[in-house]
């Protein structure tokens, strides 16, 4: 089992809808996670982080966290075609305190016009 | 704020080459991260620094990988001999403490080619 899963995608939605993207983690002791959005050729960049269960919402962005499922999803309201790339769902946690970001192996989002 | 600088942007060589790469994470940053990511992939971490001592390199190929961060600032990631496998953008991060609630913030990468 991964120790982080996503859907590989990709992911289609016209212009203007909600995308929904999921993630799963195995570490019940995880306690940090993190949405970051990869344009293809660049590196990773850091949309949203949450520590506690529930919603967070920053914009256009919502991330959803339930650490009894071990899941965490982030819906992209209006989406937009710029809003098209890879999101990689990271997980930090478990029994030390380190920092160790483990990483999904991304979903990709194709926003249609 | 400046970002993290990572040089060079792009590198090939030929297998059983060797190759090294730079990285400069952002100022006043304690934990430094390398992490490989191969074409259709998620980073998988190759190794992590606070200041200059080794967290975790669980995963560093240590055959061939090696990596250094003299003076707790600067960092190097050095493969010898390389793989056709080696093919990948290896990724330099750096976070301000390392701790479960400090985001992690990367460089541009350096996408290494082996032929």
């Amino acid at each position: 089992q991964k120790e982080v899963e996503q859907n590989s995608g990709p992911l289609s939605v016209p212009e203007g809808a909600i995308a929904s993207l999921n993630c799963t983690y195995s570490d019940r002791g995880s306690q940090s996670f993190f949405w970051y959005r990869q344009y293809s050729g660049k590196s990773p960049e850091l949309i949203m982080f949450i520590y506690s269960n529930g919603d967070k919402e920053d914009g256009r962005f919502t991330a959803q966290l339930n650490k009894a499922s071990q899941y965490v999803s982030l819906l992209i309201r209006d989406s937009q075609p710029s809003d098209s790339a890879t999101y990689l769902c990271a997980v930090i946690g478990g029994s030390s305190n380190t920092g160790k970001l483990i990483f999904g192996q991304g979903t990709t989002l194709q926003v249609k016009p | 704020e400046a970002g993290v600088a990572q040089s060079p942007r792009y590198k090939i060589i030929e297998k059983r080459q060797s190759v090294a790469f730079w990285c400069n994470p952002i100022s006043g940053h304690a934990t430094l991260y390398w992490y490989q990511q191969i074409l259709g992939q998620g980073p998988k971490l190759l190794i992590q620094f606070q200041n200059n001592g080794v967290v975790d390199d669980s995963q560093l190929p240590k055959d061939r990988f090696s990596a250094e961060r003299l003076k707790g600032v600067d960092s190097t990631l050095k493969i010898q001999p390389a793989k056709l496998e080696d093919s990948a953008v290896y990724l330099c991060a750096s976070s301000f403490s390392g701790g479960n609630n400090s985001p992690l913030h990367f460089g541009n990468g350096t996408r290494l080619t082996v032929t």
